[in-house]
């Protein structure tokens, strides 16, 4: 199947710190990528749906600005915590739909576990 | 909104026993079901989906029936192994630039 790397896997920061996450598909070009936290022992939350070339669109109570998201090409996406505070440490997850696909298959990365001192 | 419930929230088994997970869903429009494993500090991974058009798919111990009538779809694992031990999703999607809602989860304990 196809494959989502997502870097770093583990970031610790201090706090008002910011933190890059990226999120890369390997073998396919992502028209769309999403961004995902999760929480111990919860489900998925999606935090923003993230379009090739236009802005992001987030989930109602998501900040955007604290939240930005790039997806500056058909293969990476990033998530930029700013200004980072222990209330935002999480796992953070993404994932990619290939192309344009009308039944969309969602490949997930490896999760990035964000920890803010 | 649209949602996703799924039953049980944590299943316990012996090895060698069956494990039934269950979801329904309230789209009526959703087209798409895949179900994730999602192992301990990892991302979920895609075990086994289904389309509205199929009303059952196998894959060597892993089943998934779906009834869109009843909204609802199961997954099912035979002959469970212990490293069959995860979080298990089940989610819904109309596909193209619509949200995949996903289930709370499953937490299945296979003992040996």
């Amino acid at each position: 199947g196809a494959v989502v790397s997502q870097h770093p896997s583990r970031v610790i920061c201090k706090s008002g710190t910011s933190v890059k996450i990226e999120c890369r598909s390997l073998d396919f070009q992502a028209t769309t990528m999403f961004w995902y936290r999760q929480f111990p022992k919860q489900s998925l939350m999606l935090m923003a749906t993230s379009n090739e070339g236009s802005k992001a669109t987030y989930e109602q109570g998501v900040e955007k600005d604290k939240f930005l998201i790039n997806h500056a090409s058909l293969t990476l996406s990033t998530l930029t915590v700013t200004s980072a505070h222990p209330e935002d440490s999480s796992f953070y997850i993404c994932s990619a739909r290939e192309g344009d696909r009308a039944i969309g298959e969602l490949f997930f990365g490896e999760g990035s576990r964000l920890t803010v001192l | 909104g649209e949602n996703v419930e799924q039953h049980p929230s944590t299943l316990s088994v012996q090895e060698g026993d069956s494990a039934v997970i269950k979801c329904t869903y309230s789209d009526s429009a959703s087209n798409y079901f895949p179900w994730y494993k999602q192992e301990l500090g990892k991302g979920p991974q895609l075990i086994i989906d289904i389309r509205s058009n199929v009303g059952e798919k196998k894959d060597q111990r892993i089943a998934v029936t779906l009834n869109k009538t009843a909204k609802h779809f199961s997954l099912h694992i035979t002959e469970t192994q212990p490293e069959d031990s995860a979080v298990y999703f089940c989610a819904a999607s109309r596909g193209g630039g619509f949200k995949t809602i996903f289930g709370a989860g499953t937490r299945l304990f296979v003992k040996a």
